[in-house]
């Protein structure tokens, strides 16, 4: 059982560059969420998207899209990429509330 | 938003339990209370959860305050595998049902 993969893994990026972030889930949940997680800071949610077909800002979503493709995937993309982007993106899913959420192994990107 | 408060860190010798606290006094009634733990270089992992009762399961045990202000991570056994970024979240029950993480508690257990 794969969880949640995310791809890739690291990427560095020049400012004004864009990029797609791919997530993707095997256990058929509903909701899934974008993250990123910098130094000090813990982590802080982008977007999200509660279920197939509905996605919504989270706390951070200046400077990124989403897409929730189907079920099983949630696509974040940097149009512009700005050094203030650099950090390690987390995606999440669950299946409904009150139950634990599960993360994939992070990106970490780099603008430079 | 509701917002937790941990010790940035902790040490714990390793077999010996561990008490991790939080406080989260603005806790609404519909909170849920996480616990997750980020190993190093991984993304985080689920340890537990409650709303008022002490819950146990394979890895740990919950413990929270009757006025649900506060509650303890508790690990019954450190082992070195356990070294961790613990995090008490509390997750909203309406809109996003977003987990909202503060810094958490680094935890170094010592052979």
């Amino acid at each position: 059982n794969a969880g949640v993969t995310q791809t890739p893994k690291f990427q560095v990026l020049k400012t004004g560059q864009s990029m797609t972030l791919q997530c993707a889930q095997d256990m058929n949940h509903n909701s899934m969420y974008w993250y990123r997680q910098d130094p000090g800071m813990g982590l802080r949610l982008i977007y999200y998207s509660a279920s197939e077909g509905t996605t919504d800002k989270g706390e951070v979503p200046n400077g990124y899209n989403v897409s929730r493709l189907n079920k099983r995937e949630f696509s974040l993309r940097l149009e512009s990429a700005a050094p203030s982007q650099t950090s390690v993106y987390s995606c999440a899913s669950s299946l409904i509330r009150d139950t634990e959420a599960f993360f994939g192994q992070g990106t970490r990107l780099t603008v430079v | 938003d509701a917002k937790t408060t941990q010790p940035n860190s902790m040490e714990s010798n390793e077999e010996e339990p561990v008490h991790l606290p939080c406080n989260h006094s603005t806790i609404s009634g519909t909170d849920y209370i996480h616990w997750y733990r980020q190993l190093p270089s991984q993304g985080p992992e689920y340890v537990i959860h409650g709303l008022t009762s002490n819950v146990n399961n394979r890895m740990a045990s919950l413990a929270i305050a009757e006025d649900r202000k506060s509650s303890t991570l508790i690990l019954h056994r450190a082992t070195l595998r356990d070294a961790a970024v613990y995090y008490c979240i509390l997750r909203e029950q309406t809109g996003a049902n977003n987990l909202f993480f503060g810094t958490g508690t680094r935890l170094t257990v010592i052979p």
